[in-house]
């Protein structure tokens, strides 16, 4: 079946620093690849996609790279800010599964001052 | 995209009782889901609300303690029947939108909060 892993948190980071957090999947299919972000108290807003390989998707900073030879989809920011503080998923669409959406654990990241 | 909205935002139940939560899309959508998101946890997908027939759940959920409701294509309500403690958690209705040939794309509502006592 299908697979999102992605490093666990909490990631701790000053302001402008460098966010990367990993992201590997497996899949049956040729999957679509998102970044979804939480932000606290709030439901999921969708961060960034990929629907092929070498695709990046970017948005508010953020970039992501579809590298189908290693199977992962990392989640970059070049410099971070304190409102950049919140829970990130990397989660895969697969037209051979129907569609769903399968999660990784998420990623809590602060961002301190 | 769509814009979703769900009632309550957030509630404190006692253990036994049952909570209904409402998911309103304001365009007509085909797919309706409800997710889980258990306190520091991942979001597991409850069950596919299909307008005019029953749900399609997942493993481990089933219907009678998550009864779930699809009367047209921008309204669902999810039940949380007979609660415990361990029903704590975010429920989440998300709908699927046509982004063109090779994906799908997920919206999600703000989620509600739900505690039980």
């Amino acid at each position: 079946g299908n697979s999102v892993t992605q490093m666990e948190g909490p990631v701790t980071l000053s302001e402008e620093a460098f966010l990367t957090i990993n992201c590997t999947y497996t899949a049956t299919g040729y999957p679509s690849l998102f970044w979804y972000v939480q932000y606290p108290g709030e439901g999921l807003q969708l961060l960034l996609k990929a629907t092929k390989a070498d695709d990046k998707g970017s948005n508010k900073g953020f970039e992501a790279t579809y590298r189908k030879e290693t199977t992962s989809f990392h989640l970059e920011k070049g410099s971070v800010q304190v409102s950049d503080s919140a829970v990130y998923f990397c989660a895969l669409s697969d037209r051979a599964a129907g569609n769903k959406l399968t999660f990784g654990g998420g990623t809590r990241v602060l961002v301190k001052p | 995209s769509a814009v979703i909205s769900q009632k309550p935002s957030r509630d404190i139940c006692q253990r036994g009782t049952s909570l209904t939560i409402q998911c309103q899309v304001d365009s007509q959508v085909t797919m309706m889901f409800w997710y889980r998101q258990q306190p520091g946890q991942s979001l597991t997908l409850i069950a596919t609300a299909n307008q005019g027939s029953e749900a399609t759940y997942e493993s481990g959920f089933v219907i009678d303690k998550f009864p779930i409701s699809r009367p047209n294509l921008t309204f669902s309500t999810l039940t949380v029947s007979n609660m415990s403690p361990e029903d704590s958690s975010i429920y989440l209705c998300s709908v699927e939108e046509v982004q063109g040939a090779r994906y799908n794309e997920q919206f999600f509502g703000p989620g509600t909060r739900l505690t039980v006592l």
